[in-house]
This record gives C-alpha cells, structure tokens and sequence, in this order.
C-alpha cells in the first residue's frame, strides 16, 4: 500500500534552512513525489516534483530558495534563507495507478 | 494564468446530495487530467477522485466510492462531482486540482467548503 509519511512539526530561524523530509513505504523507493506549500487560511499551491534520482521540477514562480533531493525512500524538500511568509503547512504527494496520497504535512514555524 | 474557481459547495443535511462545479482557465482543459482533493478541518488533504483527460478512466478514494461521482465537460471547460448520501465526516473544503502529468497536481482551485450537519 502506498503510504507517505512526514514529521508533524519542524521549526526553525529566520534566514536559516530547514530540510523536510518525505518517507515512501516500502516497495515504494522508486516514487516520485510532488510537494506543496498551504500557507494560513490559504488553498495548497504546488511547488516540485522530487523524483527518485534526486532531480526536482519547480512550478511557475516558485523561487531558487526552494530546491529538492532524495536519498532511498525518501524525498526531501529544502527551504534556504527562511523568511516569514515560509511559514506555512507543507504537504508531500505520491502517486500509482488509480490512487493519490497526501502525507500529514509538516507545520514550519520561522522563530 | 491557470485558474480553477470551485462552486457549489454549502451545507447539506446527512444522507443529502449536493454538486460540485470547477471552472477552468488559462489552458487547455481537455487535455489534462483533473482530480478533486478535499480537506477537513484542521486536517491535511485527503485525494477524493480522478478523471483522466477524455473521461475515459476515474478512479475514487474507498471513503468516497458508491457515493461519489466525478465527471467532466471538456466543451464547458468543466468539471464536477456529484455527491450523495452524505455524511458528516465528508464535511471540508473541496479543491479541484490539474494534473501535469500522471499523478503530480499542479494547479489547485481555491476551494468550496462543503458542510455536513443535521
């Protein structure tokens, strides 16, 4: 069954990096996933999709402090040089025939 | 610019049927796939139903299926999902959301809340 999971809450600096982190269940390891952004009282907006050999495509606008990379079952998302308007839910995606999951997301706090 | 705008949503009693409508703009509707995504409160996205481009293939969450239909116009630039024998645990807020590629959303709408209460 695929499955994503995701650490419910991450924290960091303003001006920092903070790195999220994607697990693909097993049998999995191959995914790509796709990751999204749902800042307060806002709808998800898309921001790249992370595929298994570690390249990442960015959506239209999404900024260069905004980069992904993977490592096994696991895809990562990494935010460089935190600003505020960072702080936000973010949601990673994966996909097989006939299904879509979302992981739990991972509220980022900017201290 | 990719626009999805979502109406249709509002409150419904447990067991009612309500219908969902996304309006699309901005590309070409018909050749892409399109799914709808809801969202519970204080809850993160739960995949609800798939359709591919031409209608030819959907597929739904097993929370959803027997209950739910999604569909699509292609001449309209529309899409839609037909909910019946509601329950509250199918109250949030529904997105509708493009596919660039098999599996990978990316375009959302900004959403209609669907509210399930007696």
């Amino acid at each position: 069954q695929l499955v994503v999971t995701q650490s419910p809450s991450a924290s960091a600096s303003l001006g920092a990096s903070i790195k999220f982190t994607c697990t693909l269940s097993s049998g999995h390891s191959s995914f790509a996933v796709a990751w999204h952004q749902q800042r307060p009282e806002r709808g998800p907006r898309f921001l790249m999709k992370v595929s298994s050999d570690g390249s990442h495509i960015k959506g239209d606008g999404i900024p260069d402090r905004f980069s992904g990379s993977s490592s096994g079952a696991e895809r990562y998302l990494t935010i460089s040089s935190l600003q505020s308007d960072d702080e936000a839910d973010y949601y990673c995606q994966a996909w097989g025939t006939g299904i879509r999951v979302f992981g739990g997301g991972t509220k980022l706090t900017v201290l | 610019e990719v626009q999805l705008v979502e109406s249709g949503g509002g409150l419904v009693k447990p067991g009612g049927s309500l219908r969902l409508s996304c309006a699309a703009s901005g590309y070409s509707f018909r050749t892409y796939s399109m799914n709808w995504v809801r969202q519970a409160p204080g809850k993160g996205p739960e995949w609800v139903s798939y359709i591919s481009s031409s209608s030819t293939y959907t597929y739904y969450a097993d929370a959803v299926k027997g209950r739910f239909t999604i569909s699509r116009d292609n001449a309209k630039r529309s899409l839609y999902l037909q909910m019946s024998s509601l329950r509250a645990e199918d109250t949030g807020v529904y997105y509708c959301a493009r596919e660039a590629v098999p599996g990978e959303v990316d375009y959302w709408g900004q959403g209609t809340l669907v509210t399930v209460s007696s």
